[in-house]
């Protein structure tokens, strides 16, 4: 059974830092993209960061881009969000999630199969 | 980036209702579009992916259609367990951009 569990969440005063995780289980990790997505509290999804599944590529959201740094360690089967100049806005439930590729009728689609089930960040003063 | 709007982005329906839901990208992405359920204080649940094909696992009353710039999910019979929020997401381009979310409601 695929499983992803996240930690590191907290409470973090303004202009702080914290690393998250995501312990990963029940799968080959290093053969998988991974991505952090985050939900501030009563909003929608936000897609934040993406890393290759050998670590060679990443894409950040512009509103971290510069301040988070994704990384894993594929031997450890672990994803990383160390966030840094943490602002208010950053206040959110942060999920990690396993990103599948298929080959489907317009090429190879990827889609996120599998969650994790969250860690709260709470930035406040 | 590429912008999804969803609506309606509230809906109160009953038991036993179809309910249909759109997704309109301001850009064509092929059917690189996924569909995810979100119950309170749950992770997000795939549902389709690729647009039209269902997830293992997801009760058939669930699909997907659409390509280019608009898509729909339809939920043919709502049941008891399906009140929750439906989000879009785009998967055709960097930043992965998620739809603003649809609740649906017990009316």
């Amino acid at each position: 059974e695929v499983q992803l569990v996240e930690s590191g969440g907290g409470l973090i005063q303004p202009g702080g830092s914290l690393r998250l995780s995501c312990a990963a289980s029940g799968f080959i990790f290093s053969s998988y993209s991974m991505n952090w997505v985050r939900q501030a509290p009563g909003k929608g999804l936000e897609w934040i960061s993406y890393i290759s599944s050998s670590s060679g590529t990443i894409y950040y959201a512009d509103s971290v881009k510069g301040r988070f740094t994704i990384s894993r360690d594929n031997a450890k089967n672990s994803l990383y969000l160390q966030m840094n100049s943490l602002r208010d806005e950053d206040t959110a439930v942060y999920y990690c999630a396993r990103e599948l590729v298929r080959y489907c009728s317009s090429g190879s689609c990827s889609f996120f199969d599998s969650w994790g089930q969250g860690t709260l960040v709470t930035v406040s003063s | 980036d590429i912008q999804l709007t969803q609506s309606p982005s509230f809906l109160s329906a009953s038991v036993g209702d179809r309910v249909t839901i759109t997704c309109r990208a301001s850009q064509g992405i092929s059917t690189y579009l996924a569909w995810y359920q979100q119950k309170p204080g749950k992770a997000p649940k795939l549902l389709i992916y690729a647009a039209s094909t269902l997830q293992s696992g997801v009760p058939s009353r669930f699909s997907g259609s659409g390509s280019g710039t608009e898509f729909t999910l339809t939920i043919s019979t709502l049941q008891p367990e399906d009140f929750a929020s439906y989000y879009c997401q785009q998967l055709n381009d960097y930043p992965r951009t998620f739809g603003q979310g649809t609740k649906v409601e017990i009316k």
